[in-house]
Protein backbone atom coordinates (compact mmCIF):
# COMPACT_ATOMS: atom_id res chain seq x y z
CA UNK A 1 0.00 0.00 0.00
CA UNK A 2 0.75 3.30 -0.23
CA UNK A 3 3.35 4.88 2.91
CA UNK A 4 4.86 8.12 3.83
CA UNK A 5 8.48 7.16 5.31
CA UNK A 6 9.78 9.68 7.50
CA UNK A 7 13.41 10.42 9.16
CA UNK A 8 14.55 10.71 11.53
CA UNK A 9 12.27 9.86 14.20
CA UNK A 10 13.73 11.69 16.77
CA UNK A 11 16.07 14.60 17.21
CA UNK A 12 17.71 16.13 19.43
CA UNK A 13 19.51 19.32 19.04
CA UNK A 14 21.53 22.50 20.56
CA UNK A 15 19.45 25.79 20.71
CA UNK A 16 21.03 27.25 17.63
CA UNK A 17 21.58 24.11 15.12
CA UNK A 18 20.24 23.50 12.53
CA UNK A 19 17.50 20.59 11.81
CA UNK A 20 16.25 18.37 9.00
CA UNK A 21 13.46 16.36 8.26
CA UNK A 22 12.63 14.34 5.44
CA UNK A 23 9.83 12.39 3.99
CA UNK A 24 9.65 9.81 1.25
CA UNK A 25 6.58 8.42 -0.32
CA UNK A 26 6.06 5.14 -2.40
CA UNK A 27 4.18 7.17 -4.92
CA UNK A 28 3.55 10.39 -6.89
CA UNK A 29 1.68 12.65 -4.87
CA UNK A 30 -0.54 15.32 -5.66
CA UNK A 31 0.57 17.89 -2.81
CA UNK A 32 2.37 17.38 1.12
CA UNK A 33 1.72 19.31 3.84
CA UNK A 34 3.45 19.40 6.56
CA UNK A 35 1.92 19.79 10.50
CA UNK A 36 3.38 20.59 13.99
CA UNK A 37 2.41 19.02 17.00
CA UNK A 38 3.32 20.46 20.18
CA UNK A 39 3.79 18.54 23.64
CA UNK A 40 0.41 17.92 24.47
CA UNK A 41 -1.04 19.69 21.29
CA UNK A 42 -2.78 18.75 18.30
CA UNK A 43 -1.48 19.14 15.03
CA UNK A 44 -1.52 22.25 13.37
CA UNK A 45 -1.32 22.64 9.78
CA UNK A 46 1.97 24.48 8.84
CA UNK A 47 2.07 24.88 5.06
CA UNK A 48 1.17 22.57 1.65
CA UNK A 49 3.48 22.12 -1.56
CA UNK A 50 1.93 21.34 -4.44
CA UNK A 51 4.40 22.08 -7.67
CA UNK A 52 7.70 20.34 -8.46
CA UNK A 53 10.59 21.00 -7.01
CA UNK A 54 8.98 23.89 -5.57
CA UNK A 55 10.62 25.80 -2.27
CA UNK A 56 9.05 28.10 0.60
CA UNK A 57 9.94 29.58 3.36
CA UNK A 58 8.35 30.52 6.76
CA UNK A 59 10.97 32.96 8.75
CA UNK A 60 13.25 30.29 9.64
CA UNK A 61 11.67 27.17 8.02
CA UNK A 62 12.18 26.17 4.79
CA UNK A 63 10.02 23.60 2.71
CA UNK A 64 11.00 21.44 -0.56
CA UNK A 65 9.19 19.32 -2.55
CA UNK A 66 10.92 16.99 -4.98
CA UNK A 67 11.18 16.95 -8.67
CA UNK A 68 9.21 13.61 -8.81
CA UNK A 69 6.87 14.46 -6.30
CA UNK A 70 7.79 12.13 -4.15
CA UNK A 71 9.94 13.21 -1.51
CA UNK A 72 10.33 16.57 0.60
CA UNK A 73 11.92 18.32 3.54
CA UNK A 74 11.20 20.65 6.46
CA UNK A 75 14.79 22.53 7.49
CA UNK A 76 14.81 24.60 10.52
CA UNK A 77 17.75 26.82 10.75
CA UNK A 78 19.24 28.00 13.96
CA UNK A 79 16.79 25.88 16.40
CA UNK A 80 15.03 27.87 18.92
CA UNK A 81 13.13 25.98 22.65
CA UNK A 82 9.90 27.75 20.73
CA UNK A 83 10.88 24.70 18.25
CA UNK A 84 10.12 21.65 20.34
CA UNK A 85 7.43 19.69 18.71
CA UNK A 86 6.49 16.62 16.35
CA UNK A 87 7.04 17.49 12.71
CA UNK A 88 4.56 15.33 10.71
CA UNK A 89 4.37 14.91 6.83
CA UNK A 90 1.12 14.15 4.86
CA UNK A 91 0.73 13.70 1.15
CA UNK A 92 -2.69 14.06 -0.93
CA UNK A 93 -2.28 11.20 -3.29
CA UNK A 94 -2.71 12.13 -6.68
CA UNK A 95 -5.48 11.09 -9.04
CA UNK A 96 -9.45 10.71 -7.77
CA UNK A 97 -8.49 8.52 -4.26
CA UNK A 98 -7.91 12.03 -2.49
CA UNK A 99 -6.23 10.19 0.45
CA UNK A 100 -3.81 11.68 3.43
CA UNK A 101 -0.91 9.18 4.29
CA UNK A 102 0.80 10.21 6.99
CA UNK A 103 4.64 9.78 8.20
CA UNK A 104 5.30 8.84 11.28
CA UNK A 105 6.63 12.27 12.44
CA UNK A 106 10.24 13.50 13.46
CA UNK A 107 10.33 14.16 17.29
CA UNK A 108 12.45 17.75 18.14
CA UNK A 109 13.89 18.54 21.37
CA UNK A 110 15.78 21.74 21.82
CA UNK A 111 18.52 22.20 24.72
CA UNK A 112 18.89 25.51 25.60
CA UNK B 1 -16.51 29.94 18.34
CA UNK B 2 -14.13 29.44 15.81
CA UNK B 3 -11.92 26.06 14.36
CA UNK B 4 -12.43 22.40 15.59
CA UNK B 5 -13.83 22.25 19.04
CA UNK B 6 -14.16 19.00 20.94
CA UNK B 7 -15.78 17.77 24.13
CA UNK B 8 -14.97 16.62 26.64
CA UNK B 9 -11.46 17.19 26.72
CA UNK B 10 -10.64 14.13 28.65
CA UNK B 11 -12.58 11.39 30.12
CA UNK B 12 -11.85 8.59 31.73
CA UNK B 13 -14.08 5.20 31.72
CA UNK B 14 -14.55 2.07 32.75
CA UNK B 15 -14.80 -0.82 30.40
CA UNK B 16 -18.50 -1.41 30.76
CA UNK B 17 -19.42 2.07 30.36
CA UNK B 18 -20.95 3.72 27.23
CA UNK B 19 -19.81 7.26 25.95
CA UNK B 20 -19.29 9.79 23.43
CA UNK B 21 -16.68 11.97 22.38
CA UNK B 22 -18.24 15.14 20.44
CA UNK B 23 -16.88 16.92 17.49
CA UNK B 24 -17.89 20.39 15.62
CA UNK B 25 -16.03 22.93 13.23
CA UNK B 26 -17.17 26.05 12.75
CA UNK B 27 -15.07 26.52 9.41
CA UNK B 28 -17.45 25.51 6.80
CA UNK B 29 -15.92 22.46 5.77
CA UNK B 30 -17.54 19.35 3.93
CA UNK B 31 -14.97 15.98 5.89
CA UNK B 32 -14.75 15.16 8.83
CA UNK B 33 -11.90 12.69 10.73
CA UNK B 34 -11.76 10.98 13.60
CA UNK B 35 -7.92 9.83 14.67
CA UNK B 36 -6.28 7.67 17.42
CA UNK B 37 -3.23 9.14 18.93
CA UNK B 38 -1.16 6.67 21.14
CA UNK B 39 2.03 7.30 22.93
CA UNK B 40 5.10 6.65 20.69
CA UNK B 41 3.06 5.77 17.61
CA UNK B 42 1.90 7.17 14.50
CA UNK B 43 -1.72 9.19 14.11
CA UNK B 44 -4.09 6.34 13.20
CA UNK B 45 -7.37 7.42 11.07
CA UNK B 46 -10.06 5.80 11.95
CA UNK B 47 -13.45 7.48 10.36
CA UNK B 48 -13.96 9.77 7.07
CA UNK B 49 -16.97 11.12 6.51
CA UNK B 50 -17.43 13.51 3.30
CA UNK B 51 -20.21 15.31 2.34
CA UNK B 52 -22.04 13.54 5.39
CA UNK B 53 -21.59 10.06 4.24
CA UNK B 54 -18.85 7.64 5.89
CA UNK B 55 -16.10 7.06 2.92
CA UNK B 56 -13.95 5.39 5.21
CA UNK B 57 -13.87 2.89 8.18
CA UNK B 58 -10.02 1.69 8.68
CA UNK B 59 -10.73 -1.79 10.28
CA UNK B 60 -11.75 -0.15 13.31
CA UNK B 61 -13.20 -2.51 16.14
CA UNK B 62 -17.07 -2.25 16.35
CA UNK B 63 -17.29 -0.53 20.01
CA UNK B 64 -16.29 2.44 17.93
CA UNK B 65 -19.18 3.97 16.40
CA UNK B 66 -19.04 7.00 14.38
CA UNK B 67 -22.02 9.32 13.51
CA UNK B 68 -22.42 11.98 11.70
CA UNK B 69 -25.67 14.05 11.47
CA UNK B 70 -24.43 17.19 9.69
CA UNK B 71 -21.42 18.31 8.05
CA UNK B 72 -20.71 20.86 11.27
CA UNK B 73 -20.96 17.76 13.85
CA UNK B 74 -19.35 14.76 14.11
CA UNK B 75 -19.71 12.09 17.15
CA UNK B 76 -17.54 9.03 18.42
CA UNK B 77 -19.72 6.52 20.36
CA UNK B 78 -18.03 4.35 22.92
CA UNK B 79 -19.19 1.15 24.28
CA UNK B 80 -16.98 -2.05 26.16
CA UNK B 81 -13.41 -0.40 25.81
CA UNK B 82 -10.72 -2.05 26.45
CA UNK B 83 -7.43 -0.68 28.13
CA UNK B 84 -5.60 -0.28 25.19
CA UNK B 85 -8.02 2.15 23.48
CA UNK B 86 -6.52 4.74 25.93
CA UNK B 87 -5.36 6.99 24.07
CA UNK B 88 -6.03 10.85 22.09
CA UNK B 89 -8.82 10.96 20.03
CA UNK B 90 -8.31 13.82 17.53
CA UNK B 91 -11.11 15.29 15.27
CA UNK B 92 -9.86 16.71 12.22
CA UNK B 93 -11.95 18.76 9.18
CA UNK B 94 -11.53 19.54 5.42
CA UNK B 95 -12.60 20.56 2.38
CA UNK B 96 -13.66 17.86 0.39
CA UNK B 97 -12.44 20.26 -2.91
CA UNK B 98 -8.89 21.69 -3.04
CA UNK B 99 -5.65 20.65 -1.64
CA UNK B 100 -7.20 18.96 1.42
CA UNK B 101 -5.31 20.22 4.46
CA UNK B 102 -6.89 19.17 7.37
CA UNK B 103 -8.09 21.43 11.20
CA UNK B 104 -7.60 19.66 14.15
CA UNK B 105 -9.34 20.17 17.28
CA UNK B 106 -7.77 19.75 20.88
CA UNK B 107 -8.19 16.05 21.02
CA UNK B 108 -10.23 14.30 23.77
CA UNK B 109 -7.53 12.16 26.61
CA UNK B 110 -9.81 9.07 27.00
CA UNK B 111 -8.56 6.52 29.68
CA UNK B 112 -10.51 3.43 29.80
CA UNK B 113 -9.87 1.30 33.17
Amino acid sequence: GQQVMQIPQYQHVQEGEDFTTYCNSSTTLSNIQWYKQRPGGHPVFLIQLVKSGEVKKQKRLTFQFGEAKKNSSLHITATQTTDVGTYFCAGLLAGNNRKLIWGLGTSLAVNP
Amino acid sequence: ETGVTQTPRHLVMGMTNKKSLKCEQHLGHNAMYWYKQSAKKPLELMFVYSLEERVENNSVPSRFSPECPNSSHLFLHLHTLQPEDSALYLCASSQVQGPGEQYFGPGTRLTVT
